[in-house]
């Protein structure tokens, strides 16, 4: 069974720039959630996706978009990168809302 | 809103010796309560939650916490700490069954002296 993989491990940006994350999730999930972890602090919730539906937003800015597609795997989307947003950022997945987040390696960004 | 405290950003604890991280949580509903770890470079593992069964909650690794409502803590321990513990430990709360929307502390990060 493979896990949740992302892609890519790393990333560097320019302020302005807009970016896509990757995440396939767990075979037979069908729930994706994303977090944004800043350095020395705890994961942030973002968003989650659910059978291709956004099914909730944390505090985050329109300009953080994201895709669920038919076999469940998921794209984070950043307009407009400003340096505050260099964090790790985590996809996890479940099968649906109700049972437990399997999370993957993480990307991580850097804002320059 | 919901929230959470971990008291401590960094333990030192020497090898064998009693773990003990701090998590207290505010939330308007009875909350569901998790701890995950994350090794350096590496995703969060879910160590233990608390879904309304049994306070006393058992994981892997030899990690338990307990739920106690009227302090609002969720405390991890490990009576005996192994040198492979050291990582970073996050607790979070939800108000979902299945950690819908996690709310993470800012995390303890664990060192176990040789």
């Amino acid at each position: 069974e493979t896990g949740v993989t992302q892609s890519p491990t790393h990333l560097i940006k320019t302020r302005g720039q807009q970016v896509t994350l990757r995440c396939s999730s767990q075979s037979g999930h069908n729930t994706v959630s994303w977090y944004q972890q800043a350095l020395g602090q705890g994961p942030q919730f973002i968003f989650q996706y659910y059978r291709e539906e956004e099914n909730g937003r944390g505090n985050f800015p329109p300009r953080f978009s994201g895709l669920q597609f038919p076999n469940y795997s998921s794209e984070l989307n950043v307009n407009a990168l400003e340096l505050d947003d260099s964090a790790l950022y985590l996809c996890a997945s479940s099968f649906g809302t109700l049972y437990e987040q399997y999370f993957g390696p993480g990307t991580r960004l850097t804002v320059t | 809103a919901q929230s959470v405290t971990q008291l401590g950003s960094h333990v030192s604890v020497s090898e064998g010796a009693l773990v003990l991280l701090r998590c207290n949580y505010s939330s308007s509903v009875p909350p569901y309560l998790f701890w995950y770890v994350q090794y350096p470079n590496q995703g969060l593992q879910l160590l233990l939650k608390y879904t309304s069964a049994a306070t006393l909650v058992k994981g892997i690794n030899g990690f338990e916490a307990e739920f106690k409502k009227s302090e609002t803590s969720f405390h991890l321990t490990k009576p005996s700490a192994h040198m492979s513990d050291a990582a970073e430990y996050f607790c979070a709360v939800s108000e979902e069954a299945g950690s819908y929307q996690l709310t993470f502390g800012k995390g303890t990060k664990l060192s176990v002296i040789p």
